[in-house]
């Protein structure tokens, strides 16, 4: 069964760290790139960013390049969604999702989602 | 800035009422346009993409059409089970983008 795991929810004050997860299992990790999509309370959907797992290159949406970095670790299948120093406005849900190369950028399959609270 | 417009933002109708939601982008995207709906509390489920065909276990009275422009997304029959937020994405080219998405409620 092809599943998205994502690590649980975070709270955090400002300027902290964190990096979440996205552990995934049942299909080749390197055949799917990895989506990160954000979901401020009560509102819709944004696109993060993506990165192929086959050789770690990283595709940005303009609002969060230079805020967040996404990376993978291939050896146990996961994704990560990092920041170095975090602001109240990134409390939201986010998500994982996959997409394969033959249909870039359609989400078939989703992590439950990670919510993440900055407050001082 | 590219962007994806959905209209109405919310709707309220009874059960069996076709139903028709309505996504403009800022540019033509041909038809790389995908709907994904996401019930309260759950994650968001892909519906339909290349703007007209449907994903795999997907009822039949969803239909999608449009190509350049402006798409629709339609529910034939309305069902208490559709109440959820309906989104519209450009993919294919990043960045990607989501409407701000259409909140469909039983009147």
């Amino acid at each position: 069964e092809v599943q998205l795991v994502q690590s649980g929810a975070e709270v955090k004050k400002p300027g902290e760290s964190l990096r979440i997860s996205c552990k995934t299992s049942g299909y080749k990790f390197t055949s799917y790139w990895i989506t990160w999509v954000r979901q401020m309370p009560g509102k819709g959907l944004e696109w993060m960013g993506r990165i192929d797992p086959s050789d770690s290159y990283t595709t940005y949406s303009p609002s969060f390049r230079g805020h967040v970095t996404i990376s993978v670790d291939k050896s146990i299948s996961t994704a990560y969604l990092q920041w170095s120093s975090l602001k109240a406005s990134d409390t939201a849900m986010y998500y994982c999702a996959r997409s394969d190369t033959a249909r870039v950028d359609l989400f078939d399959i989703w992590a439950q989602g990670t919510m993440v609270t900055v407050s001082s | 800035d590219f962007q994806m417009t959905q209209s109405p933002s919310s709707l309220s109708a009874s059960v069996g009422d076709r139903v028709t939601i309505t996504c403009r982008a800022s540019q033509g995207i041909n038809n790389y346009l995908a709907w994904y709906q996401q019930k309260s509390g759950a994650v968001p489920k892909l519906l339909i993409y290349a703007a007209s065909t449907l994903e795999s276990g997907v009822p039949s009275r969803f239909s999608g059409s449009g190509s350049g422009t402006e798409f629709t997304l339609t529910i034939s029959s309305l069902q208490p089970e559709d109440v959820a937020t309906y989104y519209c994405q450009k993919y294919h080219s990043a960045p990607c983008s989501f409407g701000q998405g259409t909140k469909l409620e039983i009147k």
